[in-house]
């Protein structure tokens, strides 16, 4: 049960667009299409911002999106805002039956 | 308001035992998969175990394998963590979440907290 791979941090300037990479195994990312990503702010519970690898919930922008090509599942935020500021974490259901999480990545807004 | 709310947390000594609660309001339990959420202070999150709507498919992380037990009662909308043998990797808020598909966590609780500590 090894943690999925994550960026440590990732930054961008207002407006502009990052990306945050996700990586795990065939047993994990690349068995099923349920990766889930949540932002958490400090001392906050984390929030569902993705699910199913690219369903974006009701309550979440659409300049969140995200996207899976083998192994390795992405978030893309659009339009990079300071409220995006934030810690972010993948997910995945594995074959096993268990869960597992990525390492998480720190996001700047510069 | 839907919401899940945890409590039991506390400072317990190596060795020792304790049985984290979480309370669903706002929503009806029964129909979703249940899990336990851990996050180390300053970490990142970790699976700990999930409980299926009838308890008859349970998941453990191989760190709790055989010190933690996940029940839930559906008649009083509730999910528990039984954790024994704690040890000091096992400091962290635990959150418990709901899951509407496969690790669709749409509702989390806001954490209480375990320190293991002599």
């Amino acid at each position: 049960q090894s943690a999925l791979t994550q960026p440590a941090s990732v930054s961008g300037s207002p407006g502009q667009s990052i990306t945050i990479s996700c990586t795990g195994t065939s047993s994990d990312v690349g068995a099923y299409d349920y990766v889930s990503w949540f932002q958490q702010l400090p001392g906050k519970a984390p929030k569902l911002m993705i699910y199913e690898v690219n369903y974006r919930p009701s309550w979440v922008s659409n300049r969140f999106s995200g996207s899976k090509s083998d192994n390795t599942a992405s978030l893309t935020i659009s339009g990079l805002q300071d409220e995006d500021e934030a810690d972010y974490f993948c997910t995945s259901y594995t074959s096993s039956g268990t869960v597992v999480f990525g390492t998480g990545t720190k996001v700047t807004v510069l | 308001e839907v919401q899940l709310v945890e409590s039991g947390g506390g400072l317990v000594q190596p060795g020792g035992s304790l049985r984290l609660s979480c309370a669903a309001s706002g929503f009806t339990a029964s129909p979703f998969t249940l899990h336990w959420v851990r996050q180390a202070p300053g970490q990142g999150l970790e699976w700990v175990s999930y409980i299926t709507t009838y308890s008859d498919i349970i998941y453990y992380a191989d760190s709790v394998k055989g010190r933690f037990t996940i029940s839930r009662d559906n008649a009083e909308n509730s999910l528990y963590l039984q954790l024994n043998s704690l040890r000091a990797e096992d400091t962290a808020v635990y959150y418990c979440a709901r899951d509407r598909g496969h690790v669709e966590f749409d509702v989390w609780g806001q954490g209480t907290m375990v320190t293991v500590s002599s």
